[in-house]
């Protein structure tokens, strides 16, 4: 199983700043099959980021997804109030079963 | 595509916990997606559960693979899950969601609202 680890647990910063979110995985995540979804209170996981980087349909290109193989990031700039959530990094590499990371809360 | 989670919110210690998932439209029809169940325990962490698609075809998580069984009814849209023998640590929000079967494309692109469940006596 590829093991997740984001970093880190809580991002604390004021609306305007920067958010670098990370994942790491445990093993090489092949071709970048690799995702980021956001979540509010009360809501379910929304996917943000597809394929590394690739942004899914309506999300704001203030978020950037990147990186490569084990280590991946999410980047939010100018940091809006409706952006404070929960971030998950997921992997849906060949190897099963696809796993989450334990999340990154994004908080003012 | 919307999809909506159903079934009792409490469950008992050894009974098993049942949902089902409802479809709205047409792509459950396509042969194109597998059908996922993924819960989220209290502490927010999120564990995928495994898939079905075609009918028959499933994958379950090694974690939960002896407690697991999912199934489909194609006439109603819909998709189910069964987990045997809960215990408090399977108290968490269920959630279906769907995934396409092309390779570059198995990330979760439409979630249902979830549906708590707590397992107690």
């Amino acid at each position: 199983e590829i093991v997740l680890t984001q970093s880190p647990d809580t991002l604390s910063l004021s609306p305007g700043e920067t958010a670098t979110l990370s994942c790491r995985a445990s093993q090489r995540i092949g071709t970048n099959y690799f995702a980021w979804y956001q979540q509010k209170s009360g809501q379910p996981p929304r996917l943000l980021i597809y394929s590394a980087f690739t942004r899914a349909t309506g999300v704001p290109d203030r978020f950037r997804g990147g990186g490569s193989e084990t280590d991946f990031t999410l980047t939010i700039s100018r940091v809006e109030p409706e952006d404070f959530a929960v971030y998950f990094c997921q992997q849906y590499g060949r190897s099963l079963p696809w796993t989450f990371g334990q999340g990154t809360v994004v908080e003012i | 595509v919307q999809l909506m989670e159903s079934g009792p919110g409490l469950v008992k210690p050894s009974e098993t916990l049942t949902l089902t998932c409802t479809v709205s439209d047409d792509s459950f029809l396509s042969g194109s997606y597998y059908w996922n169940w993924i819960r989220q325990f209290p502490g927010k962490g999120l564990e995928w559960i495994g898939y079905i698609y075609d009918n028959e075809n499933t994958y379950y998580n090694p974690s939960l693979k002896s407690r697991v069984s999912m199934s489909m009814v194609t006439s109603m849209r819909q998709f189910s899950l069964s987990l045997a023998s809960v215990t408090a640590a399977d108290t968490a929000i269920y959630f279906c969601a769907r995934a396409s079967l092309v390779v570059q494309s198995r990330y979760f692109d439409s979630w249902g609202q979830g549906a708590q469940v707590t397992v107690s006596s």
